[in-house]
């Protein structure tokens, strides 16, 4: 069935430094890409998200890339802070009822 | 700002008991949906729902079922607990046709002795 794989599942970086994270996904009709943010004890949150017919999306910090020929997609958390740090969940949809969803990584930012 | 309530931040059930969990959203979005979340396996869908009284499968249904007798609410049944059943569930809605943007609830842990 359709997957979606995330790499690295656990992340630690320095405070100020940047973090990526990579999602790569089986189903060739996926056309929205959503990244979701959960702090511990906390709901999941859409952070950003991003459509097949664009590239690239930035929102302050944080910016999504897009790869539709290798189905691959990333996010970009630059200058890191500590609130940064929580699990983070890339998915895939084909804008349908069903979202797949990765494992998750959990990214530790040390102050 | 759409809220999700789900009613239990925790929950502890014996094998075979059966489970309720309800959750509620103020936004009047269409679309409900039980996820489960395991370490290791991210969010896996378990049933939803685009209307009252409707019901589809999710990924992995199998041991569940659901109602959605209001618009506002959607209750996830375990019929018969097990302990593979301990897990955290996250319910989640969306707004019609942009079904695949989800607001999330807190989840409930529930564990299974």
């Amino acid at each position: 069935g359709e997957n979606v794989e995330q790499h690295p599942s656990t992340l630690s970086v320095q405070e100020g430094d940047s973090a990526v994270i990579k999602c790569t996904y089986s189903d060739s009709a996926s056309n929205y890409f959503p990244w979701y943010k959960q702090e511990l004890g906390k709901r999941p949150q859409l952070i950003i998200d991003i459509r097949s017919n664009v590239g690239e999306k930035k929102d302050q910090r944080i910016a999504v890339t897009l790869n539709k020929t290798a189905k691959h997609f990333s996010l970009h958390i630059t200058e890191t802070q500590p609130e940064d740090s929580a699990v983070y969940f890339c998915a895939a949809s084909t804008g349908g009822f069903k979202t797949i969803f990765g494992a998750g990584t959990r990214l530790f930012v040390k102050a | 700002d759409v809220k999700v309530t789900q009613s239990s931040r925790y929950l502890v059930k014996r094998t075979g008991e059966k489970v309720f969990l309800e959750c509620v959203q103020d936004m009047d979005h269409e679309n409900m949906f039980w996820y489960r979340q395991d370490p290791g396996l991210g969010l896996r869908l378990i049933y939803f729902s685009y209307d009252v009284k409707m019901k589809e499968k999710g990924d992995i249904p199998e041991g569940y079922s659901v109602s959605r007798e209001k618009k506002e609410r959607f209750s996830l049944i375990l019929e018969s607990a097990s302990t593979n059943q301990t897990s955290m569930y996250l319910c989640a809605s969306s707004k019609g046709q942009r079904r695949e943007k989800l607001f999330f609830g807190s989840g409930t842990q529930l564990s299974v002795l």
